[in-house]
């Protein structure tokens, strides 16, 4: 069974800095893909970010960057000139290719300061 | 193009009492996924599901949950004779399926369950 751990359960950040947020997964499957869905205080669930396991280049939208390092099983999000509404829980999601169910981590809460 | 629907926003039962969770999921979508969030913790996979047909409920507790996708209408999530442990956020998800959107998924507001 796949596992995903992320092990900062909550950080703070000052407005305009950049933080990293750590994920690590288990999975002896070689084709998957990864996630990291940010969770607001709405609770809604919204898609910030997405990698294909069998692309080497690093996934970017806008602001927001992952370094994938899949020999380390290792998929950390970072956020560039951070805003008050990054604020949220952010989780890390695990998929196989072909399997369609997410496995989540316990996520971590983000808090941007003025 | 509405995204994922689901009703209602909450819902409180008390114990014993059934609950009834609905989705809609976003047009054109003909997957359907189920999930749990227990207070402070990730979501859970429970069920997935396209037209008329439960494709993976390994997720799912084996008593008093169950599922369904009907050919005409919404998702349905059934919980019978709830207990305090069921109270939990529910969300629901959608896609269209298959590797050209590269199995991304939708999510609705979720249904939070409070049993009394």
């Amino acid at each position: 069974a796949q596992t995903v751990t992320q092990s900062q359960p909550e950080m703070s950040v000052q407005e305009a800095e950049t933080v990293t947020l750590s994920c690590t997964y288990d999975t002896s499957e070689s084709n998957y893909y990864l996630f990291w869905y940010k969770q607001p205080p709405s609770r809604q669930m919204i898609l910030v970010i997405r990698q294909e396991a069998y692309k080497q280049q690093n996934a970017t939208e806008n602001r927001f960057s992952v370094n994938f390092q899949k020999a380390a099983k290792s998929f950390s999000l970072k956020i560039s000139d951070s805003q008050l509404g990054d604020t949220a829980m952010y989780f890390c999601a695990f998929m196989n290719r072909g399997d369609e169910k997410l496995t989540f981590g316990t996520g971590t809460r983000l808090t941007i300061i003025p | 193009n509405a995204g994922v629907m689901q009703n209602p926003r909450h819902l409180v039962r008390r114990r014993g009492q059934e609950a009834r969770l609905r989705c809609s999921p976003m047009k054109g979508h003909s997957h359907v996924y189920w999930y749990r969030q227990l207070p402070e913790e990730g979501l859970k996979f429970m069920v997935y599901l396209q037209k008329e047909n439960i494709i993976d409920e390994s997720g799912m507790p084996k008593e008093r949950f169950s599922a369904e996708f009907p050919k005409e209408g919404p998702s349905i999530l059934r919980i019978q004779q709830v207990v305090r442990g069921d109270s939990a956020a529910y969300f629901c998800a959608s896609s269209p399926g298959g590797k050209s959107t590269g199995y991304e998924q939708y999510f609705g507001p979720g249904t939070r369950l409070t049993v009394t």
